[in-house]
């Protein structure tokens, strides 16, 4: 089966410029989350949508990002202008289901802003 | 919110020992707790999880215990080998679906 699926899986660009990250999560799944992972900060809960509708997005850092999820097959994540502090792993995960269910983690996007 | 602290965040063990790692949580309403592996490159990837009404889950050599009184849970590796070498985090969940990670701990599995 196929799993979580990013792309692109490495970006490097200008800062300033607008960086958009993609994600498809896994088929029949209705829960989708964005992370992003740091050396300093770990792991941390960007936003996440249940049935395509955003539900929490307290962890989105600033205005410059923003999230999107306009089928249940497929989400951005905008960062508009991007600055170099924004480097890091980006992660979408996906989950089945309400309440606690296992959350499963695609492979990532690193991104580089110079 | 909850808080979840691990320890220790570097470990490093003998071919063929056993390695555990420690997670406490805050809120006593969190009842779902996964573990993660992360390989350099890849996504986390999960190893196993437990409920909170459980106390002892095991698959193969991994096995998670859960202290719900204490607040606390645990990875216990037996055998360790060196593609276990890794970082592991663990989880809390409430009722919703969101999870609080904590900060990692990296196995370093020595041949």
């Amino acid at each position: 089966d196929a799993g979580v699926i990013q792309s692109p899986r490495h970006e490097v660009t200008e800062m300033g410029q607008e960086v958009t990250l993609r994600c498809k999560p896994i088929s029949g799944h209705n829960s989708l989350f964005w992370y992003r992972q740091t050396m300093m900060r770990g792991l941390e809960l960007l936003i996440y949508f249940n049935n395509n509708v955003p539900i929490d997005d307290s962890g989105m850092p600033e205005d410059r990002f923003s999230a999107k999820m306009p089928n249940a097959s497929f989400s951005t994540l905008k960062i508009q202008p991007s600055e170099p502090r924004d480097s890091a792993v980006y992660f979408c995960a996906s989950s089945l289901g309400t309440g606690s269910q296992p959350q499963h983690f695609g492979d990532g996007t690193r991104l580089s802003i110079l | 919110g909850e808080n979840v602290e691990q320890h220790p965040s570097t470990l490093s063990v003998q071919e063929g020992d056993s390695a555990v790692i420690k997670c406490t949580y805050s809120d006593s309403a969190s009842n779902y707790f996964p573990w993660y592996k992360q390989e350099l490159g890849k996504g986390p990837q999960l190893i196993i999880d437990i409920r909170s009404n459980v106390g002892e889950k095991k698959d193969q050599r991994i096995a998670v215990t859960l202290n719900k009184t204490a607040k606390h849970f645990s990875l216990h590796i037996t055998e360790t080998q060196p593609e276990d070498s890794a970082v592991y985090f663990c989880a809390a969940s409430l009722s919703g679906n969101q999870f609080y990670f904590g900060t990692g701990t990296s196995l370093t599995v020595i041949p």
